[in-house]
């Protein structure tokens, strides 16, 4: 059975400094993964996605992410913060077949300190 | 190209009244998933249809909740009886045919049983 779990339910960095958000999965078949974000009261935006392939992964805004299969984890990161990523991150890897049917972690509120 | 459209956006309901929420997919989307948001918590999925099939209803609670996805119009959701526990933000989110793309969603709806 899958499952996703991301350390940290709130992560505080200072604008400018690097963005790390946590992400481990359990899959007992080669997984496809995904980091979404979420503002408030809005859906989710996806952010990137892993399915074959190159492992580092990058997305929109200037984030990315790398798949490590040793480690069974999908780690978000960008290397600058900017006010505007202040929102809440969901990791999450596929259920099924389909790339719409999702297991999600409970997320990560990242804030960004002036 | 309009995206997953969600409607209504907020819904309040008594105890034991109906709760009808409706997803209509991005243009040329022909699978729908829906998944329930509670107050800090990731998603959790729900249901999986094509157009009048479900595919997969593993995360339907056995008990008034339904969902369907007819040849023409919406996917709708339906509660019935709603308790206080239903009360929760609605996503859905829609792929192509194929299924080998990600999902988008929509906005949600946001459930509040009073």
């Amino acid at each position: 059975a899958q499952s996703v779990t991301q350390l940290g339910s709130h992560v505080s960095v200072s604008e400018g400094a690097l963005v790390l958000l946590r992400c481990n999965y359990s899959s007992s078949v080669p997984p496809y993964l995904f980091w979404y974000v979420q503002y408030p009261n809005q859906g989710l935006q996806l952010l990137l996605k892993y399915t074959t392939g190159a492992t580092l992964v990058k997305g929109i805004n200037g984030f990315e992410a790398e798949f490590k299969k040793s480690e069974t984890s999908f780690h978000l990161t960008k290397p600058s913060a900017h006010m505007s990523d202040a929102a809440e991150y969901f990791c999450a890897v596929t259920h099924g077949g389909s790339q719409g049917n999702l297991i999600f972690g409970k997320g990560t509120k990242l804030s960004v300190k002036p | 190209n309009a995206g997953v459209m969600q409607n209504p956006r907020h819904l309040v309901r008594r105890r034991g009244q109906e709760a009808r929420l409706r997803c209509s997919p991005m243009k040329g989307h022909s699978h729908v998933y829906w998944y329930r948001q509670l107050p800090e918590e990731g998603l959790k999925f729900m249901v999986y249809l094509q157009k009048e099939n479900i595919i997969d209803e593993s995360g339907m609670p056995k008990e008034r909740f339904s969902a369907e996805f007819p040849k023409e119009g919406p996917s709708i959701l339906r509660i019935q009886q709603v308790v206080r526990g239903d009360s929760a933000a609605y996503f859905c989110a829609s792929s192509p045919p194929e299924g080998r793309t990600e999902a988008f969603f929509g906005q949600g709806t946001r459930l509040t049983v009073v």
